[in-house]
């Protein structure tokens, strides 16, 4: 079975600074990796995911994440944060090649903006 | 907005009772997922249906249910319920089956058992 781990439940940061939000997995096969935004009061939004390919996945609103096999991670990064990022982000992973095998989160990073 | 909408927005009701949670999914879009999402558990993913059918299951405890009917709307059904079931339940879809589709999730159902 796949599992996720994000390392750090609150990460607050100035605002214009960069930011990493970690998650490492677990997976004796491949996977599928994605990050969600929850903003307050709102359901969950894909920022962006890996499939294949590169290992350098660009997703909306300025973020993006890199696929580590070797360390098994999955971290999100944005290099200048604004306010309006302030939110819960989860990461996701699935088995590949599977069909429907269905998506299991972490448990979330709260992220908050400081002006 | 997702295009995924639920109803009710809240529901305060008893232990024992029986509640029934609305899915609408995005317009053609195929399948439809359950998720329960609380402070100690975190979210978890409940049961996928797809055209109609069930197509995946996950923590879904005896005392709840679904069904996806044939509009494509979807009801989630809780029973006998507990305090333990208090909880936001979000509802998402994607176009077909895949997981590697892009889900887009609802605003939630918050449910507050008493």
């Amino acid at each position: 079975a796949q599992s996720v781990t994000q390392l750090d439940s609150q990460v607050p940061v100035f605002e214009e600074a960069p930011v990493e939000l970690r998650c490492n997995y677990s997976s004796s096969v491949s996977v599928y990796l994605f990050w969600y935004v929850q903003y307050p009061n709102q359901g969950l939004q894909l920022l962006l995911k890996y499939l294949s390919g590169s290992t350098l996945v660009k997703g909306i609103n300025g973020f993006e994440a890199e696929f580590n096999k070797s360390q098994t991670s999955f971290h999100l990064r944005k290099p200048s944060v604004h306010i309006s990022d302030t939110a819960e982000y989860f990461c996701a992973v699935s088995r590949a090649n599977s069909g429907n095998t269905p998506l299991v989160f972490g448990k979330g990073t709260r992220l908050s903006v400081i002006a | 907005d997702s295009g995924v909408t639920q109803t009710p927005k809240h529901l305060i009701t008893a232990t024992g009772q029986r509640v029934t949670l609305r899915c609408s999914p995005r317009s053609g879009d195929l399948s439809v997922y359950w998720y329960q999402q609380s402070l100690d558990q975190g979210l978890q993913f409940l049961i996928q249906y797809y055209n109609g059918e069930e197509r995946a299951k996950g923590n879904i405890l005896e005392r709840f249910s679904a069904q996806q009917f044939p509009d494509l709307h979807s009801e989630l059904n809780l029973s006998s319920l507990e305090l333990g079931d208090s909880a936001l339940y979000f509802c998402a879809s994607s176009a077909e089956q895949e997981v590697w589709e892009t889900q887009y999730f609802g605003p939630g159902t918050r449910l507050l058992v008493l």
